[in-house]
């Protein structure tokens, strides 16, 4: 149980372009999503987070127009880079929770390449 | 807010060996302590996790014990084997205003070593 799928695992897009990436709970309906940022050897960083049906929450520093996230569903939060350039290539993991927004479950993640 | 505090940053053992690895909290109301462990090129995994209402938790070779005094709280591998190699995170949640946020250690890098 408590598995989330996080697609594409890579992604490499053009400076400019936009890139959608989907985080889905496969088996429980997932109140809370969280999208996160990893830069090579180093921790995970919050970026937002969302729950299904309002607005996402950023992080101090995160650009929401940059960054858009949608939970439009229980199951579903997508995160669009938006305008993408080099420097926001980075390995990019969502996490799901339910009733117990301690636990979070993790996606797979996406490696995001900007050329 | 909460930082969370993590050592070693790397840790080489031999098969077989046990291997600790070290975390401390600075937020009181922190209740929830999670670790994960990460696969390179993949996404954390959780392996064990401990409230602040328990002093020790077990699953087969993995154990977490926790200080709420001192604000710390280990990881315990026993009897290690070369797939535990990974990247270990600790992380502590439920204190303050975003009680349901993770705030993540900075990692441990262990290689078992056969």
């Amino acid at each position: 149980g408590a598995v989330v799928s996080q697609h594409p695992s890579w992604v490499i897009c053009k400076s400019g372009t936009s890139v959608k990436i989907e985080c889905r709970s496969l088996d429980f309906q997932a109140t809370t999503m969280f999208w996160y940022r990893q830069f090579p050897k180093q921790s995970l960083m919050l970026m937002a987070t969302s729950n299904e049906g309002s607005k996402a929450t950023y992080e101090q520093g995160v650009e929401k127009d940059k960054f858009l996230i949608n939970h439009a569903s229980l199951t579903l939060s997508t995160l669009t880079v938006t305008s993408a350039h080099p420097e926001d290539s980075s390995f990019y993991i969502c996490s799901a929770s339910s009733g117990n927004k301690n636990i979070q479950y993790f996606g797979a993640g996406t490696r995001l390449s900007v050329l | 807010g909460e930082n969370v505090e993590q050592h070693p940053s790397t840790l080489s053992v031999q098969e077989g060996d046990s291997a600790v690895i070290k975390c401390t909290y600075s937020d009181s109301a922190s209740n929830y302590f999670p670790w994960y462990k990460q696969e390179l090129g993949k996404g954390p995994q959780l392996i064990i996790d401990i409230r602040s209402n328990v002093g020790e938790k077990k699953d087969q070779r993995i154990a977490v014990t926790l200080n709420k005094t001192a604000k710390h709280f280990s990881l315990h591998i026993t009897e290690t084997q070369p797939e535990d190699s990974a990247v270990y995170f600790c992380a502590a949640s439920g204190g303050g205003d975003s009680s349901y946020k993770l705030i993540f250690g900075s990692g441990t890098r262990l290689l078992v070593r056969p």
